[in-house]
């Protein structure tokens, strides 16, 4: 079974472009998430997808971030315009239930650097 | 809000020494409590997690954590340390309660001398 696959694994950007980052989860997992980690500071939530719906999207930074989840499978975010401070590597993870004694399965991470 | 605390960036060990990182976390509430793991290139993957009842847990590995209320703390112990457990490891706490986010420490850096 395939693990929850992150697309690109690597991107750098100018200040001001646009990037799009993809996840694709857990085939059959209905909930995925978005984590952040911004050099030298913790992994922090980004958002909560259940299935297409946004369970949770109390951890996006600001409008320039756009999360979407068409049908339900995979899921992308964008970044416009992006700005210095979004570097970092983002994390995706999928689970099958949200109950909190759920395992999330994370990928392997998007680094974005924004010069 | 929660908060976890990992006191250490950076330990390093010898190979088939033992090894306790380090782990706090500031909530009200009995937490739900995981330690992960990120090698070079790679995810993160869980290696064990405490909900409830017996407080010492096992984990992938040969990695086991014991969680302790009265001092607020989940720390992580391997009794000899392989040359490829050389990662970067993440405590985290799950509030539960309808919410699904997990709150994680800033990692601890483990190196592993031959």
């Amino acid at each position: 079974e395939a693990g929850v696959t992150q697309f690109p694994s690597h991107s750098v950007i100018e200040k001001g472009q646009t990037v799009t980052l993809r996840c694709d989860p857990i085939s059959g997992h209905d909930n995925l998430y978005w984590y952040r980690r911004v050099m030298g500071k913790e992994i922090k939530f980004l958002l909560h997808f259940v299935k297409e719906s946004k369970q949770d999207e109390s951890g996006m930074p600001n409008n320039r971030f756009l999360a979407e989840r068409t049908g339900g499978t995979y899921s992308t975010l964008k970044v416009q315009p992006a700005e210095l401070e979004d570097s970092g590597v983002y994390f995706c993870a999928s689970s099958h239930f949200s109950t909190e004694n759920t395992e999330a399965f994370f990928g392997q991470g998007t680094r974005l650097t924004v010069v | 809000a929660q908060s976890v605390t990992q006191p250490d960036i950076h330990i390093t060990v010898s190979e088939g020494a033992s090894l306790e990182l380090r782990c706090n976390y500031s909530y009200g509430a009995t937490p739900y409590l995981f330690w992960y793991v990120q090698s070079p290139g790679q995810g993160l993957q869980l290696l064990l997690k405490y909900f409830s009842g017996d407080t010492l847990v096992q984990g992938i590995k040969g990695f086991e954590a014991e969680f302790k209320r009265s001092q607020s703390s989940f720390n992580l112990r391997k009794p000899s340390v392989h040359w490829s457990d050389a990662a970067e490891y993440f405590c985290a706490v799950h509030s539960g309660a309808g919410s699904y986010q997990l709150t994680f420490g800033k990692g601890t850096k483990l190196s592993v001398i031959p």
